[in-house]
């Protein structure tokens, strides 16, 4: 089976930083996207690993370790707006069927 | 650019009564999937189109769901009948063959099923 494990609740306040954490143990491995998705709307692409290390998007970071089957997603100058749900998804396979498999997401709320 | 397109963005049906679902792709996007989502849960795959042809249906529970993709470019959803652990968000979704991981998503098809 296939299962990713990201933190149910995070809080932190505007301006702050804050990390989300994403574990994943899966049958294929083929790269780590997140994915943004306000209440109500439809998730939005934010950033994809296939090798480790980080990879910067402004305010954004993720970052992915294979061997540790671990990856963060990092916000920085957090802004009201930045309250969401956060859902990490891995890529099973490059080929055939490439679809993502998703975890459960993390919602983080942006107080003052 | 246009985004994905679906319709309708509510639906409320009695359980055992039948519901379609309809999405329109970016353009040139080979590739189109369904999803659901259930309240508090990430998005869950359906099935995965390449042009008109079925890359991963093993979701699908097919007694009841059905979903076709005839001229490659829009897509039906089709739940008959429906149950009511069927109450959920549809979402469509489309990317370029290869860039799965970068999907474009709609805005999905809230279901009540009552």
């Amino acid at each position: 089976g296939q299962s990713l494990e990201q933190p149910s609740e995070v809080t932190a306040v505007e301006g702050a930083i804050v990390q989300i954490n994403c574990t994943y143990q899966t049958s294929g491995f083929y790269g780590l996207s997140w994915y943004q998705q306000h209440d109500g709307g439809a998730p939005t692409f934010l950033s994809y690993n296939a090798l480790d290390g980080l990879e910067e998007t402004g305010r954004f970071s993720s970052f992915l370790s294979r061997s540790d089957s671990y990856g963060y997603l990092l916000l920085q100058e957090l802004q009201m707006k930045d309250s969401a749900s956060y859902f990490c998804a891995v890529s099973l396979d490059q080929t055939g069927a490439n679809n993502l498999f998703f975890g459960t997401g993390t919602r983080l709320t942006v107080i003052p | 650019e246009a985004g994905v397109a679906q319709s309708p963005r509510y639906k409320i049906i009695e359980k055992r009564q039948s519901v379609a679902f309809w999405c329109n792709p970016i353009s040139g996007h080979a590739t189109l999937y369904w999803y659901q989502q259930i309240l508090g849960q990430g998005p869950k795959l359906l099935i995965q189109f390449q042009n008109n042809g079925v890359v991963d249906d093993s979701q699908l529970p097919k007694d009841r769901f059905s979903a076709e993709r005839l001229k490659g470019v829009d897509s039906t959803l089709k739940i008959q009948p429906a149950k009511l652990e069927d109450s959920a968000v549809y979402l469509c979704a489309s990317s370029l063959v290869d860039s799965s991981y970068e999907q474009y998503f709609g805005p999905g098809t809230r279901l009540t099923v009552t």
